[in-house]
This record gives C-alpha cells, sequence and structure tokens, in this order.
C-alpha cells in the first residue's frame, strides 16, 4: 500500500463549480498535513497546511480525519486559475530528529470555461 | 528576496558521467532535502540534511551524493551508477525538525541523460 494515496484525475470541471480532493495515508503516526499546488513543470508550491479542526483560506478548505487517516481539500467557485495538480502531503518525524514529506501522487484539475 | 535557487534549470548528460546540481538557500533554514519526480509517480525522497556536515539518505539514495560543508548549500551529485537518472530534481528546505510550515522548494533542474 502507498503510503499517500490520491485519485490522480484528471478532474475536469466547468468554472464556477466545487470540487472536492480525497487523500488517505498509512501511517498513524504521520504529524503535520499539507496540500501543495504545482503547476506544469513547475516546483510544488505549498496551498495550506491541513488542521484536524478543519482550515480554511478564501475558496479553500481543508479537513483532516485522523481516525480514519483521510484528508480532504474543497475548492469552491473554481477559476481557470486552480487547473494544476493538487499533492497531497504527510509529515513524519525521523529518528534523530527532522521531518520527512510524502508525497501523493497528486491529482490534476482542469477547469474549463 | 529569500528562497531557494536551482541552477541549472536544464542539464543534458551523457551516459557514464556524473554531473553535480546546485542548491543554495538563503532562507537560514536548517533543513534541505533533495527529491526527485518522475511522470506520474509522486516525490521521492534521495537525501537530507538537518544541520550544516551531516546527511542522511533517504528512500532512493543509490546512485547519488551529496555534501553539506555550509548551511546555504546542499549539492547533489549523479553519479553513473544512478541506472535512470533523468528526472526533474527538486531541491527543499525547512525551518527545522517538525516544521509546521512545510518545505519551500527551488525551482527545480531537469536533467536528462542524452
Amino acid at each position: 500500500r502507498k503510503e499517500v494515496e490520491q485519485d490522480p484525475g484528471p478532474f475536469n470541471v466547468p468554472e464556477g463549480a466545487t470540487v472536492a480532493f480525497n487523500c488517505t495515508y498509512s501511517n498513524s503516526a504521520s504529524q503535520s498535513f499539507f496540500w501543495y499546488r504545482q503547476d506544469c513543470r513547475k516546483e510544488p508550491k505549498l496551498l495550506m497546511s491541513v488542521y484536524s479542526s478543519g482550515n480554511e483560506d478564501g475558496r479553500f478548505t481543508a479537513q483532516l480525519n485522523r481516525a480514519s487517516q483521510y484528508i480532504s481539500l474543497l475548492i469552491r467557485d473554481s477559476k481557470l486559475s486552480d487547473s494544476a495538480t493538487y499533492l497531497c502531503v504527510v509529515t513524519l518525524i525521523l529518528t534523530g530528529g527532522g521531518n520527512k514529506l510524502t508525497f501523493g501522487t497528486g491529482t490534476q484539475l482542469k477547469v474549463e470555461l | 528576496d529569500g528562497g531557494i535557487t536551482q541552477s541549472p534549470k536544464y542539464l543534458f548528460r551523457k551516459e557514464g558521467q556524473n554531473v553535480t546540481l546546485s542548491c543554495e538557500q538563503n532562507l537560514n533554514h536548517d533543513a534541505m532535502y533533495w527529491y526527485r519526480q518522475d511522470p506520474g509517480q509522486g516525490l521521492r525522497l534521495i537525501y537530507y540534511s538537518q544541520i550544516v556536515n551531516d546527511f542522511q539518505k533517504g528512500d532512493i539514495a543509490e546512485g547519488y551524493s551529496v555534501s553539506r560543508e555550509k548551511k546555504e548549500s546542499f549539492p547533489l551529485t549523479v553519479t553513473s551508477a544512478q541506472k535512470n537518472p533523468t528526472a526533474f530534481y527538486l531541491c527543499a528546505s525547512s525551518i527545522g525538525p517538525g516544521s509546521v510550515y512545510g518545505y519551500t522548494f527551488g525551482s527545480g533542474t531537469r536533467l536528462t541523460v542524452v
């Protein structure tokens, strides 16, 4: 089983739609959770952290369910500029200190007119 | 402006050659990382370093080497022993252990073996 699993998509949605991405992780000791956005042939950029209480940043809402080891990202009123690949990322603290981010393969979103 | 600089952006290498990818950061971050990305796959950790003069193997370290002589710099050498080196290489840094701020990435180096 992969450490972090995501539906690869692509999700093709019309502008203005609401779209939801899901992600599951296998290691219950994981401590921090993030969503990154990656544009084609570019580096990943941090979109938002994910907290157990849920958090919102404008049109983006992230949720974490530790019991089910499940993370979600909701994008409301999607824009053409939201088209990208969304990476689910999970952090483990390493023996001897430091942390390791484990990345999902990403879910591709295409927002269309 | 603070950030991570990777160079070169594109690199072509003949089979059997070693090449070194540069990664420099001025964020005063303690930890630095090298990842590799292949089409359809997630990022995979090659090496990481928490402090100067110390580094650890990641999940796919075979055929790679690193050094961390300065806090700002974490170069990656792709040796001729790496069987499939063509990939997108990403360097990242973080404030320190257990960072809740995630990683900051450089813009990457695309390595192609010709």
